[in-house]
């Protein structure tokens, strides 16, 4: 069974500053799909971030990127110019590519909650 | 822009009640989530539907079970609720990219 670990339960970061939140994940899959999901204190959980396993360029929307390392089964979320709108739960989560059965879900990390100091 | 909506943001119940979660989606997506979240536990599948009347279990159903009469809402139903079962629940929508959107959330309380 797929499993999605996130080692940090806290992290800190300054205003301005750069963080990198790590995943790992344990998978005999070779094609799935890996997310970064934000959840700030009001509770609406919203994408942040989407990687297809079978690319090998790293996924970037703006201030947000990933470092994909298919092989060491890693997928770490950097965050660049932090934000103090950036202060939130984070999850990295884990998918295949089926549709259906039992394996139509989303596996969750159990997050690492991110903190902003002005 | 994408909308999930829940019924209700919160919602206190006595152990016993049949107790029912809404969640409607405006994208025609196919797959729907029920998910419920507990401090430390991370979230965890209840059930999800691939499509009208299609429903699959997920990792904890014991104790629910939904409904998907219409493509656009599925239904989360507490069929004689606990205390165990508070908590929150989200609900979710998913594209053919495999993006899941999710709604705000129910918070229940049961007593």
């Amino acid at each position: 069974a797929q499993t999605v670990t996130q080692s940090q339960p806290e992290m800190s970061v300054q205003e301005a500053e750069t963080v990198t939140l790590s995943c790992t994940y344990d998978t005999s899959e070779s094609d799935y799909y890996l997310f970064w999901y934000k959840q700030p204190p009001s509770r609406q959980m919203i994408l942040v971030i989407r990687q297809e396993a079978y690319k090998q360029q790293n996924a970037t929307e703006n201030r947000f990127s990933v470092n994909f390392q298919k092989a060491a089964k890693s997928f770490s979320l950097k965050i660049s110019d932090s934000q103090l709108g950036d202060a939130a739960m984070y999850f990295c989560a884990y998918r295949r590519p089926y549709y259906g059965g039992s394996q139509g879900n989303l596996i969750f990390g159990k997050g690492t909650k991110l903190s902003v100091k002005p | 822009d994408v909308k999930v909506t829940q019924s209700s943001r919160y919602l206190v119940k006595r152990t016993g009640e049949k107790v029912f979660l809404e969640c409607v989606q405006d994208m025609d997506h196919e797959n729907m989530f029920w998910y419920r979240q507990d401090p430390g536990l991370g979230l965890r599948l209840i059930y999800f539907s691939y499509d009208v009347k299609m429903k699959e279990k997920g990792d904890i159903p014991e104790g629910y079970s939904v409904s998907r009469e219409k493509k656009e809402r599925f239904s989360l139903i507490l069929e004689s609720a606990s205390t165990n079962q508070t908590s929150m629940y989200l609900c979710a929508s998913e594209n053919s990219a495999h993006e899941q959107y999710f709604g705000p959330g129910t918070r229940l309380t049961v007593t």
